[in-house]
């Protein structure tokens, strides 16, 4: 599997863009990028993947670069309610047929009044 | 529309005592199901996996133990807990394209005393 390299935290002003980076040099032709987030106490919400094309979608926009080693994660307007560890997945795949995930550490984004 | 129910959602267990989790999924057949464990201050960790009934992969050899009796039911078990087992459980079920990633439940938070 890819592994992803992700800030331990960062800070964020409310009503700015939060814009979120996430290494992964070496991943594959075929894997996907995937966003999940994780406030305190509640399990992770699936946020927006993507595989080589940006996307976007009522919560957030997903920005990957053109050789696919790196992506950004862009919150465009946080709240006080977007205050969460944010994690960077790369898909992998079993041959059985299931999708496991592997959750790094992630980046703790706080967002400030 | 899908749903994953998980519980209890906070649990106080002495060491040495029995322990049941249950995970429930509706609104989809053939779900894959996973268990997962977050210890305090650390990452998501996968315990297991299964791509259908009575079809357990274990990732991390353990005082655990899981069983998927229905099709959209996973459950999470020991026959003796240890210190060690505390932390937050979060069960989670994707379909079979994976297509918009996992859906996770809303955790079971055990403190082994």
């Amino acid at each position: 599997d890819a592994k992803t390299t992700q800030p331990p935290s960062m800070d964020c002003a409310e009503g700015r863009a939060a814009n979120l980076p996430c290494n992964h040099s070496t991943i594959s032709g075929n894997e996907y990028v995937y966003w999940y987030r994780q406030i305190h106490s509640q399990g992770p919400q699936y946020i927006i993947h993507g595989l080589k094309n940006n996307e976007t979608n009522e919560m957030a926009s997903l920005i990957i670069t053109e050789d696919r080693k790196s992506s950004t994660l862009i919150l465009p307007h946080a709240t006080l309610r977007d205050t969460a560890v944010y994690y960077c997945i790369v898909r992998a795949f079993s041959g059985a047929g299931s999708y496991q995930l592997t959750f790094g550490k992630g980046t703790k984004l706080s967002v400030i009044p | 529309s899908q749903t994953i129910h998980q519980w209890p959602a906070t649990l106080v267990q002495p060491v040495g005592s029995p322990l049941s989790l249950e995970c429930t999924v509706e609104g989809t057949s053939n779900p894959n199901l996973y268990w997962y464990r977050q210890a305090a201050g650390r990452g998501l960790q996968l315990l297991f996996y299964s791509v259908g009934i009575g079809q357990i992969s274990s990732e991390v050899p353990q005082n655990l133990s899981a069983s998927r009796p229905q099709d959209r039911q996973f459950i999470l078990s020991s026959k003796k807990l240890l210190l060690s087992d505390s932390g937050f459980y979060l069960c989670a079920w994707t379909g079979t394209l994976f297509n918009y990633g996992y859906t996770f439940g809303s955790g079971t938070r055990l403190t082994v005393v």
